[in-house]
């Protein structure tokens, strides 16, 4: 079992939904947990970063963190074609690096 | 603006060929890493450096070197680059080892012909 699951979708969504974004893991150590947004043939972009089991908010966006389901979620709110990207979960447990998800890549439709 | 610079953007290289690839930052940061970035796939870290300090991950191959000459530069070496090497190289950074937080460049695409 691979530590961080993420599905690679593609996801398709119409302009204006709400898009859920979700990730597994495996390593009851990760405390810190990051989504980063990658444009084609760019370098990711934080995100989000939260610590610990709770809720962060900025903007449209929202990252969830269930640390008893192992388990995360980014919400993107009133989706638009400009947040079409692939979006990395990514997590640590310290001053031990980052794991990375899969990404999944997201089509918003005009 | 304080950022992560990688050159170049893209890099074509013969197999056996050595290359190098470099990053600069402006953040002031004093931890700088290393990934390597395959089409579809999660960035691998590679190395990472608190400083000077080096970190080889377990798995990084004996082809991958790095360089830190100072805290703005860190170099990625490839001594023999193989087919199975053609991906995205991207650099990041963080303030400390125990920060989170890192900034990635845009990344170098190698292509390995």
């Amino acid at each position: 079992q691979k530590e961080v699951e993420q599905d690679p979708g593609p996801l398709s969504v119409p302009e204006g939904a709400i898009v859920s974004l979700n990730c597994t893991y495996s390593n009851s150590a990760f405390q810190y947990f990051m989504w980063y947004r990658q444009y084609s043939r760019k370098g990711p972009e934080l995100l989000m970063y939260t610590y610990s089991s709770g809720n962060k908010e900025d903007g449209r966006f929202t990252a969830q963190v269930d640390k008893s389901s192992k388990y995360i979620s980014l919400f993107i709110r009133d989706s638009q074609p400009s947040d079409s990207a692939t979006y990395l979960c990514a997590m640590s447990g310290g001053a031990d690096g980052l794991t990375f998800g899969k990404g999944t890549h997201l089509i918003i439709q005009p | 603006d304080a950022m992560v610079i990688q050159n170049p953007r893209y890099q074509v290289t013969q197999f056996g060929k050595p290359v190098t690839l470099s990053c600069s930052q402006t953040l002031n940061h004093n931890v700088m890493y290393w990934y390597q970035q395959k089409s579809s796939q999660a960035p691998k870290l590679l190395f990472h450096y608190y400083d000077k300090d080096f970190n080889n991950e377990a798995d990084t191959p004996d082809n991958f070197q790095s360089r830190r000459p100072n805290t703005s530069f860190c170099f990625l070496d490839i001594r023999s680059p193989g087919l199975g090497d053609a991906a995205m190289y991207l650099c990041a950074t963080s303030r400390e080892a125990e920060d989170n937080e890192q900034f990635f460049g845009p990344g170098t695409r190698l292509t390995v012909l």
